[in-house]
This record gives C-alpha cells, sequence and structure tokens, in this order.
C-alpha cells in the first residue's frame, strides 16, 4: 500500500517555542491530508483537514491559529503548534487520501513533549 | 461520536484465532464497516473493510450479520506482534464529503498471551 512518512517522529521543546511537523505522501499524491491528536490511552481525535492549495478545515474545538496547517504541495503537509505548552504533548498523527474508494493512510506519528 | 460500540479489552492465546465483535446497529444502507488496528505508538493501520458480505485478506476476516447491526473481525492464527488495540468504524465508501472523516471510537484492546 501508498506509504505516509511524518517528521520528526520524536520531539521534546520548551514551553513558548513552536514545532513544525511535517506528512509526506511518498508515492502518490495527496490533495486532502488530515491531522489527528491522540492523548494517552484515548482514541484519534480529528483536528482539521487540510486541502492542497486551500486553506484547512478546522474541527469545533479547535484553535487555528495554534495549529497552522499548510499543504502548499500534492505530497507535503504541515503542522505548525505555535507557542507550544505542556498541555500539546500528545501524539500527533497524520493521513492522507488516497485514489481509491475509501482509501486512507496513515503516518507513523509523531511524539510531541512540551517541557 | 463513533457509531460502534466494541468491547474495551480482550485476551487471546498465541495461535488460537482472536474474534472480535463490533455492533454498529445504526448503521445505513449505503455505510461499509472499517477495521484498523495500532499498535502501541504507532500510526493506524487498515486491516480490512466491507459492506454486507464477508470479506478475507491476508490478514484477516469480516464477518458481517445479515442485518449488517453487527460484525466480527476474526485474526485466524493470531501472534504476540497482533497486540494492538482495533478500531471498527462505519463511514461511506467514497471520498466525497463527510465520508472523507474517520471517527474513532476507543476500540478492543487485544492481548496476544503466549
Amino acid at each position: 500500500g501508498a506509504v505516509v512518512s511524518q517528521h520528526p517522529s520524536r520531539v521534546i521543546c520548551k514551553s513558548g517555542t513552536s514545532v513544525k511537523i511535517e506528512c509526506r505522501s511518498l508515492d502518490f499524491q495527496a490533495t486532502t491530508m488530515f491531522w489527528y491528536r491522540q492523548f494517552p490511552k484515548q482514541s484519534l481525535m480529528l483536528m482539521a483537514t487540510s486541502n492542497e492549495g486551500s486553506k484547512a478545515t478546522y474541527e469545533q474545538g479547535v484553535e487555528k491559529d495554534k495549529f497552522l496547517i499548510n499543504h502548499a504541495s500534492l505530497t507535503l503537509s504541515t503542522l505548525t503548534v505555535t507557542s507550544a505548552h505542556p498541555e500539546d504533548s500528545s501524539f500527533y498523527i497524520c493521513s492522507a487520501l488516497g485514489l481509491g474508494p475509501g482509501e486512507q493512510f496513515f503516518g507513523p506519528g509523531t511524539r510531541l513533549t512540551v517541557l | 461520536d463513533a457509531k460502534t460500540t466494541q468491547p474495551t479489552s480482550m485476551d487471546c492465546a498465541e495461535g488460537r484465532a482472536a474474534n472480535l465483535p463490533c455492533n454498529h446497529s445504526t448503521i445505513s444502507g449505503n455505510e461499509y464497516v472499517y477495521w484498523y488496528r495500532q499498535i502501541h505508538s504507532q500510526g493506524p493501520q487498515y486491516i480490512i473493510h466491507g459492506l454486507k458480505n464477508n470479506e478475507t485478506n491476508e490478514m484477516a476476516s469480516l464477518i458481517i450479520t445479515e442485518d449488517r447491526k453487527s460484525s466480527t473481525l476474526i485474526l485466524p492464527h493470531a501472534t504476540l506482534r497482533d497486540t494492538a488495540v482495533y478500531y471498527c468504524i462505519v463511514r461511506g465508501d467514497n471520498n466525497a464529503g463527510n465520508n472523507r472523516k474517520l471517527i474513532w471510537g476507543l476500540g478492543t484492546s487485544l492481548a496476544v498471551n503466549p
């Protein structure tokens, strides 16, 4: 199946700094990608839908000015956590829609720890 | 809210079949049942999906009841590497509109024991 990568796999940062997470579709073009957040022992929560060449669509309760999403190419979406705080520490996962009906491919996730 | 209910946890002996149930009593006619799993600290992995017929692939089998209100994922010979959280998700089988979104419940935490 198609491969989606994320970089970095884990990051530790100080409170108040910004962190950028990359999501790449390696062998296919993805006009739509999704960003999820997962806290320990909880399920995946959809944060936003990233659309190539247009603004992201955020889920209710997700601050668009804090979680900046850029989908500038058909193979790359980035999530920037601005002014990170300890409560932003979480596992961030991206996915990309494939060409086939119902296809969605997931990245390996990025573990963010904010000190 | 997730449209499915699953047991919180299950145990299975290595080499035996693991049967994971899922209830989706409000499923509509054009919605498919998808199964994913998530091994600890990894991204989700697609397993299988189906509409009303039973499906089988190299990973698992999916048995859907005739009324489509429930289904069972079967791992025929569970190994230690199958220890993961298994998610049952109901959604339309196209990438239009809200069908693109996956709504995740808490899944079933399957422990395969030696």
